[in-house]
């Protein structure tokens, strides 16, 4: 069955701190993996994609990393700013279906 | 940019009320989604739409129907509201192709139903 689990489910960091949030994947065939940052009360917005073959992708204070063998992504965030607090979802795209994860909630304290 | 646009943000109803949930994507995309979404299980899909007219069942479609009259309008309808249904529902579309799929979402709908 294909799956997408998300580790931590919640995660409290000071501003400033950095963090990595995990996401793996049993899912086949493979398309691409996005993640996605959603505000409270927002409906969620795309944040980086990776394709199979690449490993590390940069935006802004965000980066993503994928390892298509162990089948595990992360998205690493550099030094968190208060509007970094939202929940984080992983998805992968196996042809056309998309298979959610349920997200890791992110608070940043100051 | 891709706007996903649902009709209301906030809605109060009672048991038993026929419920309808409207959303309106103004990019011309195929695709269309209805997800809810509840603390701790994450998006969970109720229906999908490849086409207008064309439907079909996700992993929760039980108390559910949709329409899809037009291609740019995908409406989610709860026949009759049930206790169990509170929650924030999320209309999304989606890019063609399987290579770079990218959902664009509406606000959301949180919707209660006492």
């Amino acid at each position: 069955k294909n799956q997408v689990e998300q580790s931590p489910q919640s995660l409290i960091i000071l501003e400033g701190k950095n963090c990595t949030l995990q996401c793996n994947y049993t899912v086949s065939p493979f398309s691409n993996l996005r993640w996605y940052k959603q505000d409270t009360g927002r409906g969620p917005v795309s944040l980086t994609i990776m394709t199979f073959s690449e490993n590390t992708k940069s935006n802004g204070r965000y980066t993503a990393t994928l390892d298509a063998d162990t089948k595990q992504s992360s998205l690493h965030i550099t030094a968190s700013q208060l509007s970094d607090s939202a929940s984080y979802i992983c998805v992968v795209v196996s042809n056309y279906q998309l298979i959610w994860g349920a997200g890791t909630k992110l608070i940043i304290k100051p | 940019d891709v706007k996903v646009t649902q009709s209301s943000r906030y809605l109060v109803k009672r048991t038993g009320e026929k419920v309808f949930l409207e959303c309106v994507q103004d990019m011309d995309h195929e695709n269309m989604f209805w997800y809810r979404q509840d603390p701790g299980l994450g998006l969970r899909l109720i229906y999908f739409s490849y086409d207008v007219k064309m439907k079909e069942k996700g992993d929760i479609p039980e108390g559910y129907s949709v329409s899809r009259e037009k291609k740019e309008r995908f409406s989610l309808i709860l026949e009759s509201a049930s206790t169990n249904q509170t929650s924030m529902y999320l209309c999304a579309s989606t890019t063609p192709g399987a290579g770079s799929t990218e959902a664009f979402f509406g606000q959301g709908t949180r919707l209660t139903v006492v």
